[in-house]
C-alpha cells in the first residue's frame, strides 16, 4: 500500500544550487498537486497538474517549475534554490477531474529541504 | 474566492475530555468540507469530508464533524480525546464546479493533549 511517494525525504541545499523533488502514485489518479508547508502558514499550493499532459499555477508558484511525467509522477523542479524556499515539501493526488474538489487528497510523507 | 479560517492556533484538552475544533468558510454556494490531521513528521491524513446531504458526517478515529450553513462553519468534534490524537488539525474546503481549483487549506490548529 505504497498510495503517494515522495524521494528524498531530507535535503539539504546550498543557495543557487538546483534540484528536482520526485512524486509517484500507484492509486491511479489523474490528479496531482504539491504543496509547501510553512510555520503557521498552513499548505499553499505551488502547482498542480488536472490529468496526465497539463499542469497549472497554484497560490506560490515563482520559482518552480514541474512535470508531470506521465499519470503516475509529478516533479517538482528548484532551478535556483533560495533560503526562502526552505520548507516541507508535499505531494498528493486525488481522483477525478480537480476541477471537481469532491475528491479527497491523499499525501506522501512530505520532503524536508533546507537551503543554506 | 474561496477561504478558510481556523480561530485556534493551538488548543490543549485533558485526556478523556470532549474535544471541538473550529473551522469557518467563505464560499458563494456549498462547498467540499474536509478534515485531515498531521502527526508530527507525517503527510495528512484524511479524517472525514462532507459533499451534501446529512450535515453531520462521521469520520475515522472517532472524529465527527457537523456542516451548519448558517454559520459557514464546519466544527470537528470528538466526545473523549486520546492522548494519541495529538497532532496537527487542518481544514480545507474546495469549490465545486470551479475550473482548475484544488483545495485551500486553513493554516491549522495544534491540538495537545494532557494527563
Amino acid at each position: 500500500n505504497a498510495g503517494v511517494t515522495q524521494t528524498p525525504k531530507f535535503q539539504v541545499l546550498k543557495t543557487g544550487q538546483s534540484m528536482t523533488l520526485q512524486c509517484a502514485q500507484d492509486m491511479n489518479h489523474n490528479s496531482m498537486y504539491w504543496y509547501r508547508q510553512d510555520p503557521g502558514m498552513g499548505l499553499r499550493l505551488i502547482y498542480y497538474s488536472a490529468s496526465e499532459g497539463t499542469t497549472d499555477k497554484g497560490e506560490v508558484p515563482n520559482g518552480y517549475n514541474v512535470s508531470r511525467l506521465n499519470k503516475r509522477e509529478f516533479s517538482l523542479r528548484l532551478e535556483s534554490a533560495a533560503p526562502s524556499q526552505t520548507s516541507v515539501y508535499f505531494c498528493a493526488s486525488s481522483d477525478g477531474d480537480s476541477r471537481v474538489s469532491n475528491q479527497p487528497q491523499h499525501f506522501g510523507d512530505g520532503t524536508r529541504l533546507s537551503i543554506l | 474566492a474561496q477561504s478558510v479560517t481556523q480561530p485556534d492556533i493551538h488548543i490543549t484538552v485533558s485526556e478523556g475530555a470532549s474535544l471541538e475544533l473550529r473551522c469557518n468558510y467563505s464560499y458563494g454556494a456549498t462547498p467540499y468540507l474536509f478534515w485531515y490531521v498531521q502527526s508530527p513528521g507525517q503527510g495528512l491524513q484524511l479524517l472525514l469530508k462532507y459533499f451534501s446531504g446529512d450535515t453531520l458526517v462521521q469520520g475515522i478515529k472517532g472524529f465527527e464533524a457537523e456542516f451548519k450553513r448558517s454559520q459557514s462553519s464546519f466544527n470537528l468534534r470528538k466526545p473523549s480525546v486520546h492522548w494519541s490524537d495529538a497532532a496537527e488539525y487542518f481544514c480545507a474546503v474546495g469549490a465545486p464546479g470551479q475550473a482548475g481549483t484544488a483545495l485551500i487549506f486553513g493554516k491549522g490548529t495544534t491540538l495537545s493533549v494532557s494527563s
